[in-house]
């Protein structure tokens, strides 16, 4: 199936700890997207990479790196975890970073710092 | 700066009866607009979009939406609502700068159905 797929699903950790999610897309797209859902369903994009180069990096605290060893894939290794990094991270991906082409989302990844 | 707001936080419907969800934007040229739906423990899947020419775009699900330059809106609508719409509704705007695009998105309509 052509898709956007985020790994793991879910993730419960504890404060402090560093955790990685990964993101892949086999639709042959050029740009990548990560964006935090915050509790009260907001959603606020936070880097994009286009075809591997950081192009978008909004205010995130540099305990957020996202990293992507090519275009098909993106990730976001997050060092030191806080309570308030609690949310769903959602990857998506749209064919090139201009024009008004629409985004494909991944099925999001439920982050629980306790 | 572009924003997009929905004024609804909230909105149930009975099964059957139509629906118009409330956009609007703050831009400074014609965006490109889109409607997203996010079912419970998905993720968001697009609707619909406008980029340009017929203000009335026709989406999946028996969705439609108008784009009102006048009234800077992109509402959302369906004639006769059915149970398994019950989902949050996110309306998008993609400003195009010349630059790196990207989706903003409004807070959300979350749609109950009554039976």
């Amino acid at each position: 199936d052509t898709a956007v797929s985020q790994t793991p699903k879910y993730l419960v950790t504890q404060m402090g700890n560093d955790k990685s999610i990964k993101c892949e897309q086999n639709l042959g797209h050029d740009t990548m997207y990560w964006y935090k859902q915050d509790s009260k369903k907001f959603l606020k994009i936070m880097f994009s990479y286009n075809n591997k180069e950081l192009i978008i990096n909004e205010t995130v605290p540099n305990r957020f790196s996202p990293k992507s060893p090519d275009k098909a894939h993106l990730n976001l290794h997050i060092n030191s975890l806080e309570l308030g990094d609690s949310a769903v991270y959602f990857c998506a991906s749209r064919p090139d970073f201009r024009g008004g082409y629409g985004y494909t989302f991944g099925s999001g990844t439920r982050l629980t710092v306790v | 700066a572009q924003s997009v707001t929905q004024p609804d936080i909230h909105i149930t419907v009975s099964e059957g009866a139509s629906l118009e969800l409330r956009c609007n934007y703050s831009y400074g040229a014609t965006p490109y607009l889109f409607w997203y739906v996010q079912s419970p423990g998905q993720g968001l899947q697009l609707l619909l979009k406008y980029f340009s020419g017929d203000t009335l775009v026709q989406g999946i699900k028996g969705f439609e939406a108008e784009f009102k330059r006048s009234q800077s809106s992109f509402n959302l609508r369906k004639p006769s609502v059915h149970w398994s719409d019950a989902a949050e509704y996110f309306c998008a705007v993609g400003p195009f700068s010349g630059g790196y695009n990207k989706l903003i998105f409004g807070a959300g309509t979350r749609l109950a159905v009554h039976p």
